[in-house]
C-alpha cells in the first residue's frame, strides 16, 4: 500500500526566510506528483504539477522537485510571506492506478 | 473562468436522511473524483469516474452512491447507511493534474 509522509507536520518561521517542505513515498512508482495549498475551511489550490517526464517545476517563489529513484519530493519556498501561511499537501499519482495518494500535510505559519 | 463548483457550501443532515452533494465542472475533463477529508486522516477517495456512465468505488465507498449522466456533473449521495458522515467533502476533476472544488461541509444534526 502506497503511503505518503510529509515532514515536518508543522513549521513556524519568521517572514523572509527560505524554507523546504519534504514529501516521501513508500512506493517510488510515481507517475506524477502535485503540490497543493489548503487554507482553513477551503478547498485545495494546485501549486505545482510535476509530470512523468519532468523532474522539477517552478512558479514564482515556489520550486518543486521530484526524485523518482528515491520516491522523494521537496517544495522550496523563497522569501516567505505571511500570506504563505496554510497547509501544504503533496499527492502522487501511482503508475497504473487511478488514485491520487495524499500526505497528511505540513501546516506552515509565517510570522510577520 | 473554468473550474469546479460544489454546492452547497454547508449542509446539515438529520439521522436517517439521504443528502446529495453537487459537483459541476466546466473544464471539459473526463475524470472526476470525490474525496472525504477528516481531521488527522488526510484525504480519502470515495468514488471516481473516468467517463460518462461509468464509475468505480474508491477506498471508502460504503454508505455513498454516485451517478455520472453528464460529463459536467458528478453528484454524491450520502445515504443513511453512512454511519459517520460528518466531514468535509471535496470534488475534483483531472486531465494532467487535479483541480479541486471549494468543498462542502456536511454535519449530522
Amino acid at each position: 500500500k502506497q503511503e505518503v509522509t510529509q515532514i515536518p507536520a508543522a513549521l513556524s518561521v519568521p517572514e523572509g526566510e527560505n524554507l523546504v517542505l519534504n514529501c516521501s513515498f513508500t512506493d517510488s512508482a510515481i507517475y506524477n506528483l502535485q503540490w497543493f495549498r489548503q487554507d482553513p475551511g477551503k478547498g485545495l489550490t494546485s501549486l505545482l504539477l510535476i509530470q512523468s517526464s519532468q523532474r522539477e517545476q517552478t512558479s514564482g517563489r515556489l520550486n518543486a522537485s521530484l526524485d523518482k529513484s528515491s520516491g522523494r519530493s521537496t517544495l522550496y519556498i523563497a522569501a516567505s510571506q505571511p500570506g504563505d501561511s496554510a497547509t501544504y499537501l503533496c499527492a502522487g499519482l501511482i503508475q497504473g492506478a487511478q488514485k491520487l495518494v495524499f500526505g497528511q500535510g505540513t501546516r506552515l505559519t509565517i510570522n510577520p | 473562468d473554468g473550474g469546479i463548483t460544489q454546492s452547497p457550501k454547508y449542509l446539515f443532515r438529520k439521522e436517517g436522511q439521504n443528502v446529495t452533494l453537487s459537483c459541476e465542472q466546466n473544464l471539459n475533463h473526463d475524470a472526476m473524483y470525490w474525496y472525504r477529508q477528516d481531521p488527522g486522516q488526510g484525504l480519502r477517495l470515495i468514488y471516481y469516474s473516468q467517463i460518462v456512465n461509468d464509475f468505480q468505488k474508491g477506498d471508502i465507498a460504503e454508505g455513498y452512491s454516485v451517478s455520472r449522466e453528464k460529463k459536467e456533473s458528478f453528484p454524491l449521495t450520502v445515504t443513511s447507511a453512512q454511519k459517520n458522515p460528518t466531514a468535509f467533502y471535496l470534488c475534483a476533476s483531472r486531465r494532467d493534474g487535479y483541480t479541486f472544488g471549494s468543498g462542502t461541509r456536511l454535519t449530522v444534526v
